[in-house]
């Protein structure tokens, strides 16, 4: 079945480096992705999102790169500060009509001072 | 604008007891999904209400429940709990259905089951 899988479960970054999240992503009909953050204590909050018919999307500080190829996503970070620590997920919608969201185990991001 | 609220925000059962957890979506919105979420299997889809009506359900057993009241707001209820159940259950809310909706989370009711 379908799966959203994260190449690494910890990273940690010195502040002010940029950072890569890496997903990786089992269904070729995904068609829409989308990046949470959550913080300890919190729910998952909205980052960024792209769809398909998109290689790449930039935020504030925040770049995702879909690479349909190889099934893989990517968050990166740019200029990381403290407040950049939390664990990161992916998700995907493979039907587009569909709110059920597939998560990844997640990434946890360390922003070491 | 208040986010999503949930209550409570931690809660002790016992084996065999049920539990029912609440969630205020954000005023206007009309989508609230639920997920279940453990260190073991991560966040798991639960189920989504959209104007009173179960919209979709994930793979969980018959014990799982839930509604949605005419307020948009949303139970769910878990019966004769077992020591698996122990996990963050997280509800999230959206303007409508449709991938198009951003989903705005709340922060969780930590439910443990001894």
């Amino acid at each position: 079945g379908e799966s959203v899988g994260l190449h690494l479960p910890t990273l940690s970054v010195q502040e002010g480096d940029n950072s890569i999240i890496n997903c990786a992503y089992s269904n070729s009909a995904s068609d829409y992705f989308i990046w949470y953050k959550q913080e300890s204590g919190k729910g998952p909050q909205f980052i960024i999102d792209i769809r398909s018919n998109m290689d790449k999307r930039q935020g504030q500080r925040v770049t995702v790169l879909l690479n349909k190829t190889v099934k893989h996503l990517s968050l990166q970070i740019a200029a990381t500060q403290p407040g950049d620590s939390a664990v990161y997920f992916c998700a995907e919608i493979s039907d587009f009509g569909n709110e059920k969201l597939t998560f990844g185990t997640g990434t946890r991001l360390t922003i070491i001072p | 604008k208040a986010g999503v609220t949930q209550t409570p925000r931690y809660l002790i059962k016992t084996r065999g007891q049920q539990v029912t957890l609440s969630c205020s979506p954000i005023s206007g919105h009309r989508s609230v999904s639920w997920y279940q979420q453990t260190p073991g299997q991560g966040l798991q889809f639960l189920f989504e209400y959209f104007s009173e009506t179960q919209r979709n359900k994930g793979n969980f057993p018959g014990r799982f429940s839930g509604r949605q009241f005419s307020n948009s707001r949303s139970e769910m209820n878990v019966s004769t709990l077992e020591l698996g159940d122990s996990a963050l259950y997280l509800c999230a809310s959206s303007l409508g259905p449709g991938a198009n909706e951003k989903l705005f989370f709340g922060s969780g009711t930590q439910l443990s089951v001894l």
